[in-house]
């Protein structure tokens, strides 16, 4: 059971570059969010999705874009890439809402530098 | 909306040394939960409080829940080196969870 896997781990893009970070889980979740951790800030909710084909913004949206087309999988775009989105991205799933009461289960991370 | 703040920043202990990070709501919470993060790790989920007042214990670690639903702690009795990394506590808001800054705990050995 490999529970919640993204892709890349680690990437270097250009100021102005695009890329996509995949996330999947296998766990039949309903529930997943994407978070990016910066020193000192904790873990920032950028978008979540509480099913197939919805999703949602969350505490930093801005500059991001993600798509939920397959249960299991939900991606997670920047359009245009700045400085300011160095940080470390994990995506996370659960069964259902964190208010009642399920476990998140987050991802291995992915770290991303923007130069 | 709604904030979790959390203290101390950081903490550096001995290692025997006991601690104990803090957590504020603004708002009462249904439930608050725990989660650690090793360095260089992904956040675990640790513990979840439902209970006004509650306490619930993991071997060293000690979690409550305040009275008022608004505030909890996590201490840990005689760290060990095992025990540094980052802990966080989230709350829920709507359809999501709100973590707090985190605690970063280092341990002298």
């Amino acid at each position: 059971n490999a529970g919640v896997t993204q892709t890349p781990k680690f990437r270097v893009l250009k100021t102005g570059q695009s890329m996509t970070l995949l996330c999947a889980q296998d766990m039949n979740h309903e529930y997943m969010y994407w978070y990016r951790q910066d020193p000192g800030m904790g873990l920032r909710l950028i978008h979540y999705s509480v099913g197939e084909g919805t999703t949602a913004k969350g505490e930093v949206p801005d500059g991001y874009n993600v798509s939920r087309l397959k249960k299991q999988n939900f991606l997670l775009g920047l359009e245009s890439a700045a400085p300011s989105q160095t940080s470390v991205y994990f995506c996370a799933s659960s069964p259902d809402r964190g208010i009642t009461g399920n476990t998140i289960y987050f991802g291995e991370g992915s770290w991303l530098t923007v130069v | 909306g709604q904030q979790v703040m959390q203290i101390p920043q950081y903490q550096h202990v001995q290692e025997g040394e006991d601690f104990t990070t803090y957590c504020n709501s603004s708002t009462t919470l249904s439930n608050i939960q725990w989660y650690k993060q090793r360095p260089g790790g992904h956040p675990v989920f640790l513990i979840q409080l439902v209970k006004s007042g509650e306490v619930k214990k993991q071997k060293r670690l000690t979690f409550q829940f305040g009275e008022a639903k608004k505030n909890s702690s996590l201490h840990i009795t005689a760290t060990q080196t095992t025990d540094v990394g980052t802990y966080f506590c989230a709350g829920p808001s709507g359809n999501k969870l709100v973590f707090g800054a985190g605690t970063i705990l280092r341990v002298k050995s």
